[in-house]
C-alpha cells in the first residue's frame, strides 16, 4: 500500500471562493480515492478517479489526474462554511481483495470562513 | 443512516484496564474491516486488517497482544485495547469495503479513547 501526501496542509479562504488541494503519489495506481474527514468523525468517500481518467466531476468537486506526474488535485467551488474538514487522498495501486488496505496522509484542513 | 456503527463513541478509563471497542456492519456481510488510529492532528495510521473467521493481520509496529480483534461473525469486528497506557489515548477507527473489491472504504463514525 502506499499514501498520498496532501498540499498544502492548511487552507483558509472564504465562504464563496473556490479551494483547490493536492495530492501527489509515488507508485502506479489502479484509481485514487478522495476522502473528507470533520472534526471527531470518521472518514466519508468524496469521489474515486481512475487511472485512465484524466477529470471527473461530482456536484461541487472537480478531481483531475495526472498519471505521468503522480499527482492528483481537488477543486471545491464556490465553497461554504460546512466544507470546513480535512481532506485526504489515498491511492489505490491494484483491484480490490481482502488483501488491500487503503492509507492515507496528514491530510489538508480547509476552513472556510463565512 | 450509518451503515458502519461504532461503539462506544468515547471512552474514559484507567491505566491498566482494557476497553473493547465494536465495529458493526449493519447492511453489509463484511469478510474484512480495517481498524484505524488517529492522533489528533495526524493522519490515519492503518493498525490491522481484520478477517472474519481468521486471525487479524497486524501492521508492522502494532502489537497484537496489545491490540487483540476478533472478527467473529460477517457483521462484527472488536477491537480490545488491552492493559490501556494513557499513550493509547487516541482516536480509533473502523471501516470497510461494501462494493465488492473498488476499494473504497466506508467508515464508523470513531472512538475516542482517553486512559487517565
Amino acid at each position: 500500500s502506499q499514501q498520498g501526501e496532501e498540499d498544502p496542509q492548511a487552507l483558509s479562504i472564504q465562504e464563496g471562493e473556490n479551494a483547490t488541494m493536492n495530492c501527489s503519489y509515488k507508485t502506479s495506481i489502479n484509481n485514487l480515492q478522495w476522502y473528507r474527514q470533520n472534526s471527531g468523525r470518521g472518514l466519508v468517500h468524496l469521489i474515486l478517479i481512475r487511472s485512465n481518467e484524466r477529470e471527473k466531476h461530482s456536484g461541487r468537486l472537480r478531481v483531475t489526474l495526472d498519471t505521468s506526474k503522480k499527482s492528483s488535485s481537488l477543486l471545491i467551488t464556490a465553497s461554504r462554511a460546512a466544507d470546513t474538514a480535512s481532506y485526504f487522498c489515498a491511492p489505490s495501486p491494484g483491484s480490490g481483495g481482502s488483501n488491500y488496505k487503503l492509507t492515507f496522509g496528514k491530510g489538508t484542513l480547509l476552513t472556510v470562513n463565512p | 443512516g450509518a451503515v458502519v456503527s461504532q461503539h462506544p463513541s468515547w471512552v474514559i478509563c484507567k491505566s491498566g484496564t482494557s476497553v473493547k471497542i465494536e465495529c458493526r456492519s449493519l447492511d453489509f456481510q463484511a469478510t474484512t474491516m480495517f481498524w484505524y488510529r488517529q492522533f489528533p492532528k495526524q493522519s490515519l495510521m492503518l493498525m490491522a486488517t481484520s478477517n472474519e473467521g481468521s486471525k487479524a493481520t497486524y501492521e508492522q509496529g502494532v502489537e497484537k497482544d496489545k491490540f487483540l480483534i476478533n472478527h467473529a461473525s460477517l457483521t462484527l469486528s472488536t477491537l480490545t485495547v488491552t492493559s490501556a497506557h494513557p499513550e493509547d489515548s487516541s482516536f480509533y477507527i473502523c471501516s470497510l469495503d461494501r462494493h465488492s473489491g473498488a476499494n473504497v472504504l466506508t467508515f464508523g463514525a470513531g472512538s475516542r479513547l482517553t486512559v487517565l
